[in-house]
């Protein structure tokens, strides 16, 4: 098993360009997660979807959209890219059934360098 | 604004040493608690869960809750140059919204 997976790895953009972050994942979860990590903030969550065909915000949602395309996939979408997006964002997923079942596993995240 | 508070550190201790490692959270009806461990350019890798008071081992690993005092530790045993790590506090309150605390660096000098 893969575990969870994303594309890219690195990505450079202009300001104003958008892009798709795109994530995977072989566990068969119902959840996943997008968070961003900047340096001495942790981790924040930016949108999750708690089931496939549900999403909801998380703590900074703006500038971001987000797809559930299926059980599996979980894609984040940056429409109008700027410097403050600049950040390391990682793909997460969980089982997702109930209390007690959100432990989180994370993919390998993408370093995103926004110009 | 829910937190997840963490000593920032650097903690540093010998090896062979006990490690210990601390988190306060504000959110009351936080149910579920997490440690992550982060290696440098890498991402978190979850360590140990625990949702009822009291402790709960795992190896080297053990984990403390207190819900009165709003408190979580993580103590590592026999502490390794490999266990050198930022380390993720993580609270889940009824639902999916997890909030990570800024995480505290741990050096092991062997």
């Amino acid at each position: 098993n893969a575990g969870v997976t994303q594309t890219p790895k690195f990505q450079v953009l202009k300001t104003g360009q958008s892009m798709t972050l795109q994530c995977a994942q072989d566990m068969n979860h119902n959840s996943m997660y997008w968070y961003r990590q900047d340096p001495g903030m942790g981790l924040r969550l930016i949108y999750y979807s708690a089931s496939e065909g549900t999403t909801d915000k998380g703590e900074v949602p703006n500038g971001y959209n987000v797809s559930r395309l299926n059980k599996r996939e979980f894609s984040l979408r940056l429409e109008s890219a700027a410097p403050s997006q600049t950040s390391v964002y990682f793909c997460a997923s969980s089982e997702g059934l109930g209390q007690g079942a959100n432990e989180q596993f994370f993919g390998p995240g993408t370093r995103l360098t926004v110009l | 604004q829910k937190e997840v508070e963490q000593n920032s550190g650097p903690l540093s201790v010998p090896e062979g040493a006990i490690a210990s490692l601390n988190c306060t959270y504000s959110d009351r009806g936080s149910q579920s608690f997490f440690w992550y461990r982060q290696y440098s350019g890498k991402s978190p890798e979850l360590i140990m869960f625990i949702y009822s008071n009291g402790d709960k081992e795992d190896g080297r690993f053990t984990a403390q809750l207190n819900k009165a005092s709003q408190y979580v530790s993580l103590l590592i045993r026999d502490s390794q140059p490999s266990d050198s790590a930022t380390y993720l506090c993580a609270a889940t309150t009824g639902g999916f919204k997890t909030i990570f605390g800024a995480g505290t660096r741990l050096f092991v000098k062997a």
